[in-house]
């Protein structure tokens, strides 16, 4: 059971360049989302899924696309990198939304720098 | 702005007293917390929680207070071990169902 996947941990961008970030879970989880960590104000959702086929904005989309085909995957892409989105960030899933008794799962980051 | 705040972005305590971690919120429609803990290159994993119904909620060195009235809850770890120096967030969820993290405070606790 590998839970919560993030590929890939590090990389370094330049400015204009696209990416995704890849993330998987195995657990059969409904609800994904994205988040960036920057120093000072914990983590900040990006986007976020209720299931396949479903994709909705969060805190700071700006950026940002998401697609979810599968219910295993969600992967963010970076349309044309910024300076401004060198961060970490980390890919969540859970069984559904209701926080009550629903543990969320976090992969374990991946570190991004845009030059 | 900021609904949930970590006042305190780093705590250093010695290795067998007590920490006291401190988070305050905005909304007292927020009816579920929790706290997740993070080691450095890793992401955050789940610690405790409580829903507004309880006023404490302990998992064995952890214990988890709130405070509704004064919107504020803590998290207590006793005894403090040196394997408990992480990252500790607060979350909680808004009505549409989105995480709200805390800034987070790094606890040392030192030997």
């Amino acid at each position: 059971n590998a839970g919560v996947t993030q590929t890939p941990k590090f990389q370094v961008l330049k400015t204009g360049q696209s990416m995704t970030l890849q993330c998987a879970q195995d657990m059969n989880h409904e609800y994904m989302s994205w988040y960036r960590q920057d120093p000072g104000m914990g983590l900040r959702l990006i986007h976020y899924s209720v299931g396949a086929g479903i994709t909705d904005q969060g805190e700071v989309p700006n950026g940002y696309n998401v697609s979810r085909s599968t219910t295993e995957d969600f992967p963010l892409r970076l349309l044309s990198a910024a300076p401004s989105q060198t961060s970490v960030y980390f890919c969540a899933s859970s069984y559904s939304r209701d926080p009550s008794g629903n543990t969320i799962y976090f992969g374990e980051g991946s570190w991004l720098t845009v030059v | 702005d900021q609904q949930v705040k970590q006042n305190s972005p780093s705590l250093s305590v010695q290795e067998g007293r007590i920490s006291i971690l401190n988070c305050d919120y905005t909304n007292s429609m927020f009816d579920y917390f929790l706290w997740y803990k993070k080691y450095p290159a890793e992401g955050p994993t789940f610690l405790i929680s409580i829903s507004s119904i309880k006023d404490k909620n302990e998992d064995g060195r952890f214990t988890v207070f709130l405070n509704k009235s004064a919107k504020h809850l803590s998290l207590h770890i006793v005894p403090s071990q040196p394997g408990d120096s992480a990252v500790y967030f607060c979350l909680t969820y808004n009505q549409g169902g989105k995480l709200i993290f805390g800034q987070g405070t790094e606890l040392s606790v030192k030997p």
